[in-house]
């Protein structure tokens, strides 16, 4: 079975700074899609960021990106120029991809705060 | 355009009672899950619909839980009767195809007392 792990239960970053959250996941499939959602105190999870694992290329949002590496089965998200607005539990999902895969695998989440 | 619509947004109920909560997915999605967030088991999938059809009903927790999608812009998840471990945050999510990715609804806290 696939799981992912975010080990970083808090995290905490000045304003304008640059912070860095871990993720890894084990799975036996080669092909699959990782997710980076967002979850601030009003509860929405809102999708942050994608990344086919196809996809050699790092995604990129704006002031959010991932460092992608397949082979150690690692998904980071950065954010940088960090703001106020993006603390937040930010939560690292899997996906398997093809077949009837529709069932994502969630981490147990890292609470970021953003100091002013 | 619209996100998913949950309601209510809190619910406040005693044990024995029946709870229903409502989701309206993204136009044009054929997709819907509903989940469950808890602290002590994190997000957990209950319930995946396709096309209005229920196809993996795996995680519902027991026969209390039960979800129906009677038209592609509705759909239930009905506790009955609910206890003070159902007490949780309930997401509904669509996706255009089950392949594509899920985006959220703003969830419903529902308490048991």
């Amino acid at each position: 079975a696939q799981t992912v792990t975010q080990s970083q239960p808090e995290m905490s970053v000045q304003e304008a700074e640059t912070v860095t959250l871990s993720c890894t996941y084990d799975t036996s499939e080669s092909d699959y899609y990782l997710f980076w959602y967002k979850q601030p105190p009003s509860r929405q999870m809102i999708l942050v960021i994608r990344q086919e694992a196809y996809k050699q290329q790092n995604a990129t949002e704006n002031r959010f990106s991932v460092n992608f590496q397949k082979a150690a089965k690692s998904f980071s998200l950065k954010i940088s120029d960090s703001q106020l607005g993006d603390a937040a539990m930010y939560f690292c999902a899997y996906r398997a991809s093809g077949g009837s895969n529709y069932k994502l695998t969630f981490g147990k989440g890292t609470l970021l705060t953003v100091n002013p | 355009d619209a996100g998913v619509i949950q309601s209510p947004r809190h619910e406040v109920t005693e044990m024995g009672q029946e709870v229903t909560l409502r989701c309206k997915p993204i136009s044009g999605h054929n997709s819907l899950f509903w989940y469950r967030q808890t602290m002590m088991r994190g997000l957990e999938l209950l319930i995946y619909f396709n096309n209005n059809v229920p196809i993996d009903d795996s995680g519902m927790p027991e026969d209390r839980f039960s979800a129906k999608m009677p038209n592609a812009s509705f759909s239930t998840l009905k506790i009955q009767p609910s206890e003070p471990r159902d007490s949780a945050v309930y997401f509904c999510a669509s996706s255009l195809d089950y392949r594509e990715t899920q985006y959220f609804g703003p969830g419903t806290r529902l308490l048991v007392l």
